[in-house]
């Protein structure tokens, strides 16, 4: 079975800091892994995917997300925080056999002015 | 790309009833999916949607609480059935591909709260 952690329910950052949400996942084999994002009363947004190719996959509104197998790590970055970053993250791993997502519990992204 | 959407967007429903929501993708797609997001928490899925058979649900989740259906490649219902406080959630339905690397799409979800 497969499975995400999501390490931090809460961040909190003020505008123009760097970003850091961190996921850990579980799986019996090399999975692909996404980041979602939802904004208040809007629907799921991809920000980016690794799926096996590079390690450092650069995803929209300028996050990024490192693989790193011998840590069953894929957090997410951003060098400068922006007010309309403001909303919950998703880190998702996917069933290879049919697409099927397994969530983790989400971060909540805080962005002060 | 794909885009999904939901109808209701949002309903208020009395104890014991049931309510259809309706999905709908603007292309076709292997893979339709039913979740579910209940208030301050994450999304669990709920079933597979297949097309011309009967749905394959998760773990905790059965038919007879939630029927499916999935008419075609780009259309599928989730029944919430004799509906209690407890089901007052978020529903999303989601599309893709079925490979593992390929982007599912998500709809906006319907909200659903019952009295």
């Amino acid at each position: 079975a497969q499975s995400v952690t999501q390490l931090d329910s809460h961040v909190s950052v003020s505008e123009g800091t760097p970003v850091l949400l961190r996921c850990n996942y579980s799986s019996s084999y090399s999975p692909s892994l996404f980041w979602y994002v939802q904004h208040p009363n809007k629907g799921l947004q991809l920000l980016l995917k690794y799926t096996s190719a590079a390690t450092l996959v650069k995803g929209i509104n300028g996050f990024e997300a490192e693989f790193k197998k011998s840590e069953t790590s894929f957090h997410l970055t951003k060098p400068s925080a922006h007010m309309s970053d403001a909303a919950e993250y998703f880190c998702v791993v996917v069933d290879t056999s049919y697409g099927k997502l397994t969530f983790g519990q989400g971060t909540i992204l805080t962005v002060h002015p | 790309s794909a885009v999904i959407s939901q109808k209701p967007s949002r309903d208020i429903c009395q104890r014991g009833t049931s309510l259809t929501i309706q999905c709908q993708v603007d292309s076709q797609v292997t893979m339709m999916f039913w979740y579910r997001q209940q208030p301050g928490q994450s999304l669990t899925l709920i079933a597979t949607a297949n097309q011309g058979s009967e749905a394959t649900y998760e773990s905790g989740f059965v038919i007879d609480k939630f029927p499916i259906s999935r008419p075609n490649l780009t259309f599928s219902t989730l029944t919430v059935s004799n509906m209690s406080p407890e089901d007052s959630s978020i529903y999303l339905c989601s599309g893709g591909a079925g490979e593992s690397t390929d982007t599912q799409y998500f709809g906006p979800g319907t909200r659903l709260t019952v009295l």
